[in-house]
């Protein structure tokens, strides 16, 4: 089956800094890589996604991108900003339609 | 965009009672739901996948027996935790396709305790 590892665990930033997170994945088939945004006690919000078709994806402060050769993806956040701080958790599905998801980065941004 | 309700959104029980959690998608058909399970500070565990109509799937590890999913309608699913244990204690969330897109939209979670 799919195996998904996300790093770093948590991120540490200063406002406006950039921050970046990265996930691989095992299954070539896999074609669909949602980023979701948790906050504490509250449900995940998908906040952008890319499908295998497409290297690169924004979205005003937000992109990902893609790398299928490499089978990784990587989320970017820029000018950062306090509400940006959440648990983010990548994810990646096939033809199945089941996601595997990332164990999460607990991005923290420093007022 | 798609909607995905959950009732209730937190449950204080006794050990040994059941308890059911409803997971509704109120404006589309959702022909996929799924049921995750997740410990503070942890990432989302899938526990099942149901389709409408059709018995759920679980994932290894999960006693079906004791988390009863059902799929009666496009609209509904429901989780029942069994005789429930304090080691049961934790929050539910599920999710819902519409079967156009692989797209998953969550309901808000179920903060089940367990006493």
């Amino acid at each position: 089956g799919e195996n998904v590892e996300q790093h770093p665990s948590t991120l540490s930033v200063q406002e406006g800094d950039s921050a970046v997170i990265k996930c691989t994945y095992s299954d070539s088939a896999s074609n669909y890589f949602p980023w979701y945004k948790q906050e504490l006690g509250k449900r995940p919000q998908l906040i952008i996604d890319i499908r295998s078709n497409v290297g690169e994806k924004k979205d005003q402060r937000i992109a990902v991108t893609l790398n299928k050769t490499a089978k990784h993806f990587s989320l970017h956040i820029t000018e950062t900003q306090p509400e940006d701080s959440a648990v983010y958790f990548c994810a990646a599905s096939g033809g199945s339609y089941i996601p595997t998801f990332g164990r999460g980065t607990s991005l923290i941004v420093h007022p | 965009g798609a909607v995905v309700s959950q009732h209730p959104s937190r449950v204080i029980c006794k050990s040994g009672t059941s308890v059911k959690i409803e997971c509704r998608s109120l404006d589309f058909q959702a022909t996929t739901m799924f049921w995750y399970r997740q410990f503070p500070k942890k990432s989302l565990m899938l526990m099942a996948t149901s389709n409408e109509g059709s018995k759920a799937t679980y994932e290894q590890g999960v006693e079906k027996d004791k988390f009863l999913i059902n799929h009666a309608s496009l609209t509904l699913s429901t989780l029942t935790v069994t005789s429930a244990h304090p080691e049961d204690s934790s929050f539910y969330i599920c999710s819902a396709t519409s079967g156009r897109t692989d797209t998953q939209y969550f309901g808000p979670g179920t903060r089940l305790t367990v006493l």
